[in-house]
Formats: structure tokens, sequence, C-alpha cells
């Protein structure tokens, strides 16, 4: 278990609505990744948290925004669901500063799906 | 396009076999990381190595690494069924102050009882 918690774990959607995914980070960690899996493919980047604030997109629309707070737990928001949004959303938790490693600590994820 | 791209796609053994993963990558890296995902979950980091190392073991994990030819390749030796799981490559891209790591596509692993 790397410490790092997802919530909701499954989630169903209709077109056009908004969804709200959170993650918990693991502790002593002050940066969170956010990731989108498609079924069959690798984890895509979509945006990294630092400091509450982004730190990094992947190519992915403005209708996915996403919030860290103090306590490093953070946010995905996704506006005007899109059928190909279904996917599993994974949330990475790492320690940013000296000396790091780049390793990245992942949740068990949250399946959405969009109908 | 993704960074790292794995080689088989599926790979299917029997309990005791050998099991090798082969993951190519475009950029040059600092290091090269393997994860393990099992069926619809989320990703155990298993092992990282370095661009500056050629290769690094971790129980029974071997992995190797090629800076010269972009590749690394993941062996499981004596495999168990429980090592049945999808298995990524990722590199690390630097960008400005953040990083992102980029998985290739994986590879599916099924070891047989």
């Amino acid at each position: 278990e790397t410490g790092v918690t997802q919530s909701p774990t499954h989630l169903i959607k209709t077109r056009g609505q908004q969804v709200t995914l959170r993650c918990s980070s693991q502790s002593g960690h002050n940066t969170v990744s956010w990731y989108q899996q498609a079924l069959g493919q690798g984890p895509q980047f979509i945006f990294q948290y630092y400091r509450e604030e982004e730190n990094g997109r992947g190519n992915f629309p403005p209708r996915f925004s996403g919030l860290q707070f103090p306590n490093y737990s953070s946010e995905l928001n996704v506006n005007a669901l899109e059928l190909d949004d279904s996917a599993l959303y994974l949330c990475a938790s790492s320690l940013y500063g000296a000396r790091v490693r780049y390793e990245q600590y992942f949740g068990p994820g949250t399946r959405l799906t969009v109908t | 396009s993704q960074q790292g791209e794995e080689d088989p796609q599926a790979l299917s053994i029997q309990e005791g076999e050998n099991a090798t993963m082969n993951c190519s990558y475009k950029t040059s890296i600092n290091n090269l990381q393997w994860y393990r995902q099992n069926s619809g979950r989320g990703l155990v980091h298993l092992i990282l190595i370095r661009s500056n190392e050629r290769e690094k073991h971790s129980g029974r994990l071997r992995v190797t690494l090629d800076t010269s030819k972009k590749s690394s390749s993941l062996l499981i030796t004596a495999s168990r069924a429980a090592d049945t799981a999808s298995y990524f490559c990722a590199t690390v891209l630097r960008m400005d102050s953040s990083y992102k790591l980029i998985f290739g596509s994986g590879t599916r692993l099924l070891v047989r009882p």
C-alpha cells in the first residue's frame, strides 16, 4: 500500500455533466500528479500541483482543472464530460525538492464511466 | 505519442519460467522506472535505474538499461501466478520546475499456474 487514497472508487456520469475526483497524498509528500488511463493504454499525464499551484500540464483541455489544498490533498474536476473521458483516473503523490528521485506513489484510481 | 514503448504487448508463460519485457524510449533520460499494475488498479513502483547504471536487481527482478540503444529490459525470474499484471516502463520529462512521468503502453503478463 502506498498511503495514497482516492475517492470514489467508481463513478458513472452522463455526458455534459461535471465530476470531482479526490485524492489524499502520502504523508510528507508535497506534490500531486493526475493521470488518465484509457483501457489498454498507459497512463497519460494531466497535470501536476506543487504548493497549491498548477506546476505543469499535459495535453488536456481547460475543462480539466484541479486544486491542491494546504494538507496536500487534491481534486481533479472535469466539466462538460465527454464519452472519451471514460477512463481510470490515477493520482500520484511525490516529494519534490533536493535530491528528488522522481518516483511517484499511486493511489488505486477512480474508474469513471461516461454514458 | 508516448515516450516508452513496451514489447511484447502481451506475454503468456508457465509458472516457474522467466519473463522478459523490453522498453524503448526516444529522448535522453535521467532515470527509467518500471511499474506494475494489477487489473484496473493503481500502479506500484517496482524499480528505478539511473542513466549511469547498466543493471539493477531487486529480489526476482533484474533491470538493464542501454542508453546507447535507448532501451531497457525487465526480467522476472521464477515467475509466479501472482506476477500476473501489466508492467509499464516510465521515463521522466522535466518541465521547468516540475516533471512528469511518460509511460509506455505496457506489457500484459499472464503467468499460468
